[in-house]
């Protein structure tokens, strides 16, 4: 059972640059969402979706994009990495009918120079 | 000031001791608590979580919760150099599908 699995595990862009975190999750999860954590910040929302075909904006949303086109997947795209974008990155999920809190994936660290 | 407050440590005990983590929180909206652990370069894992105020057991952690003063605490009994790791505390309004709010984490070395 993987669970959640977030790829790349690290990645290094230059400023302007574009890529995807990727995530996916085994459990048939429908409640699925991205947060950044930063040092003395916490952990914070970025984007969630409660289905396929359903996202909405978290807590600092700008500068990123998310689709939900199946129940497994969730990536998180930077249009124009800038250096404040720098941050470790989680994806989690959840079950809606089962009541019971998110889990996390393991992480994408990623540095903008 | 922040919706959850949480003392981000370092806290440093030895081996055996009792451990108490804490955080508050302002928004009386919260029903719904829970406690992840962290270990360096993983996510986070969650360890206890609770609807209600009282306390919930499971193993050498307890969970507390007490609504009337929006104050929520985790009990680490019999600390072990393995419980080392940053616990997260974190609260919504709801389960499964509400937005999560967390603390900043606090921080624990368990000396052997």
């Amino acid at each position: 059972n993987a669970g959640v699995t977030q790829t790349p595990k690290f990645q290094v862009l230059k400023t302007g640059q574009s890529m995807t975190l990727q995530c996916a999750q085994d459990m048939n999860h429908e409640y699925m969402s991205w947060y950044r954590q930063d040092p003395g910040m916490g952990l914070r929302l970025i984007h969630y979706s409660v289905g396929a075909g359903i996202t909405d904006q978290g807590e600092v949303p700008n500068g990123y994009n998310v689709s939900r086109s199946t129940t497994e997947d969730f990536p998180l795209r930077l249009l124009s990495a800038a250096p404040s974008q720098t941050s470790v990155y989680f994806c989690a999920s959840s079950s809606v009918s089962s009541n019971q809190p998110q889990h996390f994936g393991d992480g994408t660290r990623l540095s903008i120079l | 000031q922040k919706e959850v407050e949480q003392d981000p440590g370092p806290l440093s005990v030895p081996e055996g001791a009792i451990v108490s983590l804490n955080c508050t929180y302002s928004n009386s909206a919260f029903q719904y608590f829970m406690w992840y652990r962290q270990y360096s370069r993983k996510g986070p894992e969650l360890l206890m979580y609770t609807y209600s105020s009282g306390n919930k057991e499971d193993g050498r952690f307890t969970a507390q919760v007490d609504k009337s003063s929006k104050y929520i605490s985790l009990f680490i009994r019999d600390s072990q150099p393995s419980d080392s790791a940053t616990y997260l505390c974190a609260m919504s309004e709801g389960s499964g599908t509400y937005k999560y709010i967390f603390g900043t984490g606090t921080r624990l070395k368990v000396l052997a």
